[in-house]
């Protein structure tokens, strides 16, 4: 099975800050790589797809990067409503896993 | 706009069969598509459970190897609804299960596009 790590697990950043969240694969997933973010008490959303294709309607201030086993998330300029935990999950091949998540704070 | 809804009991016994279904709204399920299960204890990250679809004119299903031995999903088209089934619950089962669509591109399963809401199990006695 793949493994996905993911880092931080959590972080605490100001509105406007540029922020990373970096998942490491355990093997060459070929980019089939997805990001989600999930606020407190909703759904997890799909944010970016193929590693860094933007889903329909999402800000553009997020972007996704990396290729092979190692891929990053960014926030450019965050938000307060971009409090929430973000993950990563592969979809090279079965069985699926996501990452352990990271819990993004605004101070 | 597709929509997607789980429902079933929110309280399950130890040892028993967990029942869900999810019904969808928007699209049929019928066509060529992919639907999959994903779960989340209380407090902790989200597990995938397994997918069903029939991109292949056949039904086909992938299941978590850690769940594989008690999980079963079916779809159900005259329903426009698809289930999962998780047999000898214990504690450990309890979450908030989701049910979501796989976005399909060229035949391949790409990621969970559209989620529903979420129902929260709990096994206990």
């Amino acid at each position: 099975d793949i493994q996905m790590t993911q880092s931080p697990s959590s972080l605490s950043a100001s509105v406007g800050d540029t922020v990373t969240i970096t998942c490491q694969a355990s093997q060459d997933i070929n980019n089939y790589l997805n990001w989600y973010q999930q606020k407190p008490g909703n759904a997890p959303k799909l944010l970016i797809n193929d590693a860094s294709n933007l889903a329909t309607g999402v800000p553009s201030r997020f972007s996704g990067g990396g290729s092979g086993t190692h891929f990053t998330f960014t926030i450019s300029s965050l938000q307060p409503e971009d409090v929430a935990t973000y993950y990563c999950q592969h979809f090279d091949s079965f069985p699926l896993t996501f990452g352990g998540g990271t819990k993004v704070e605004v101070k | 706009q597709v929509q997607l809804q789980e429902s079933g009991p929110g309280l399950v016994k130890p040892s028993e069969t967990l029942s869900l279904i999810c019904s969808v709204s928007g699209s049929s399920i019928s066509s060529r598509s992919c639907w999959g299960w994903i779960r989340q204890p209380p407090g902790k990250g989200l597990e995938w459970i397994g997918n069903i679809g029939n991109l292949f004119d056949t039904e086909h299903t992938h299941y978590s190897p850690s769940l594989k031995s008690r999980v079963t999903m079916s779809l159900d088209t005259s329903k426009n609804q698809f289930s999962l089934r998780l047999s000898s619950v214990t504690a450990a089962d309890t979450a908030v299960y989701y049910c979501a669509r796989v976005y399909v591109q060229m035949d391949r399963q790409e990621a969970f596009d559209i989620w529903g809401h979420g129902t929260m199990v709990t096994v206990s006695s």
